[in-house]
């Protein structure tokens, strides 16, 4: 079975704190993307990872991708309020013809 | 900066009636995608169209239809609304599907339609 699990699934945190939301998934992929949603809006393209050891950086968020372990990881650095959102990772699988699979988002709160 | 449109934003239908939710792109891209978004699930794939012409089932087709009307609209109708399918519908379109190839095929989505059957 296809899937993708992230974890944890809802996350509050203090601004200026660091942290790491995680993205395992089942089977052998070449490429995972990440996703940002603010509430009651659409999903904004972050960052495209499309090999093993790929890491890639905009302002406080970086995301790295580990093929070998089927995990990626979004690290937020110093952490700010506007970075509240839900964040998804999506996985295209060759099975499922390169159709995204989607993790079930995290809910992510930054407290002043 | 257009990118994906759908229509409409919102909408209330009473089980049994049916609706045709639409969806344009001006991106010159040649896949298209309907998702819906339903809490704590993330996006689950109901049709997709990889070209003009095409048409595929996802993970969740039962109760929808699609249409790739040309390049740029691909629109979903629901025959006969059922409460199950109170949902958030989101589409999306890129240059191509996913993989295999280093093109990073990016999905770009609608603003989303917010859907009850009541």
């Amino acid at each position: 079975e296809l899937k993708v699990e992230q974890n944890p699934l809802f996350l509050s945190m203090q601004e200026g704190k660091n942290y790491t939301i995680y993205c395992n998934y089942s089977t052998t992929s070449d490429r995972l993307y990440w996703y940002r949603q603010d509430p009651g809006k659409s999903l904004e393209s972050l960052f495209v990872l499309l090999s093993n050891g790929a890491v890639k950086q905009e302002g406080r968020l970086m995301a790295s991708l580990d093929t070998k372990a089927r995990l990626s990881t979004l690290h937020i650095t110093a952490a700010v309020h506007d970075l509240s959102a839900t964040y998804f990772c999506a996985v295209g699988f060759m099975d499922s013809n390169y159709q995204l699979i989607w993790g079930a988002g995290t809910k992510l709160i930054i407290k002043p | 900066n257009a990118g994906v449109t759908q229509t409409p934003k919102f909408q209330v239908l009473k089980t049994g009636q049916s609706m045709t939710l639409q969806c344009a792109q001006d991106m010159n891209h040649n896949s298209m995608y309907w998702y819906r978004q339903d809490p704590g699930m993330g996006l689950r794939l109901i049709y997709y169209s990889a070209s003009e012409g095409t048409t595929d089932k996802g993970e969740v087709p039962n109760g929808y239809n699609v249409s790739r009307l040309n390049k740029r609209e691909f629109s979903l109708r629901l025959e006969s609304a059922a409460p199950s399918q109170t949902s958030v519908y989101f589409c999306a379109s890129s240059e191509r599907l996913a993989g295999g190839s280093l093109a990073k095929n990016i999905q770009y989505f609608g603003a989303g339609t917010r859907l009850s059957v009541l």
